[in-house]
């Protein structure tokens, strides 16, 4: 299957600093990404949709302000957490879907973050 | 709107034995379903898909599943359990024609697969 890259895959960082992991499709394009959250045990959360060229649709509850995503290329999407806090702790994965209606999508290993 | 039941947060099966996850889903028009799976601190892999055919499909590591229309299922499956099937796992939907739309997942079943 296609592959997809997260880096780094564990952070971290001081409160108040931000943090940029990204997120890449390795062998394909894609022109939607998806950027989700996991807490301990539980399922994935949606945080945004990534178009390639366009602004992020966010989730309703998610802070655009703090959680800017970026897609610059069809390859490549950044999520950046902005002046982070401990709650903001936790799992973050991308995904990338490949093109077409029937589309699948493919998870990026995951990003843990750690906020002091 | 589009919803996933996985009613079962744990299953436990011996290795060797069947095994079976349980997936019920609600959409709007022809779904399109998936299972992935997920071990510790680790993103989810695509284990297979259903989009139209037959509706039993075949995925990675000898899993199955099968999709019922009339029950709105897609339950997992697997003949024949390995201690190294244990891990989370997910079900996921959406609508076929529904654009950029994301996957709606399940809240995720944990399979324990004992010796």
């Amino acid at each position: 299957g296609a592959v997809v890259s997260q880096h780094p895959s564990r952070v971290i960082c001081k409160s108040g600093t931000s943090v940029k992991i990204e997120c890449r499709s390795l062998d394909f394009q894609a022109t939607t990404m998806f950027w989700y959250r996991q807490f301990p045990k539980k399922s994935l959360m949606l945080m945004a949709t990534s178009n390639e060229g366009s602004k992020a649709t966010y989730e309703q509850g998610v802070e655009k302000d703090k959680f800017l995503i970026n897609h610059a290329s069809l390859t490549l999407s950044t999520l950046t957490v902005t002046s982070a806090h401990p709650e903001d702790s936790s799992f973050y994965i991308c995904s990338a879907r490949t093109s077409g209606s029937g589309g699948t999508q493919y998870f990026g290993p995951g990003t843990r973050l750690l906020v002091l | 709107a589009q919803s996933v039941a996985q009613p079962e947060d744990q299953v436990n099966v011996a290795e060797g034995n069947p095994l079976t996850v349980k997936c019920t889903y609600s959409v709007s028009g022809n779904p399109y379903l998936f299972w992935y799976v997920q071990y510790p601190n680790r993103g989810l892999q695509f284990l297979l898909k259903y989009i139209t055919g037959d509706n039993l499909v075949k995925g990675s590591y000898g899993f199955e599943a099968e999709f019922n229309k009339s029950q709105t299922s897609f339950h997992l499956k697997k003949p024949s359990a390995l201690v190294s099937d244990s891990a989370l796992y997910f079900c996921a939907v959406r609508a076929l024609l529904s654009g950029n739309t994301p996957l709606v997942f399940g809240k995720g079943t944990r399979l324990s697969v004992i010796a």
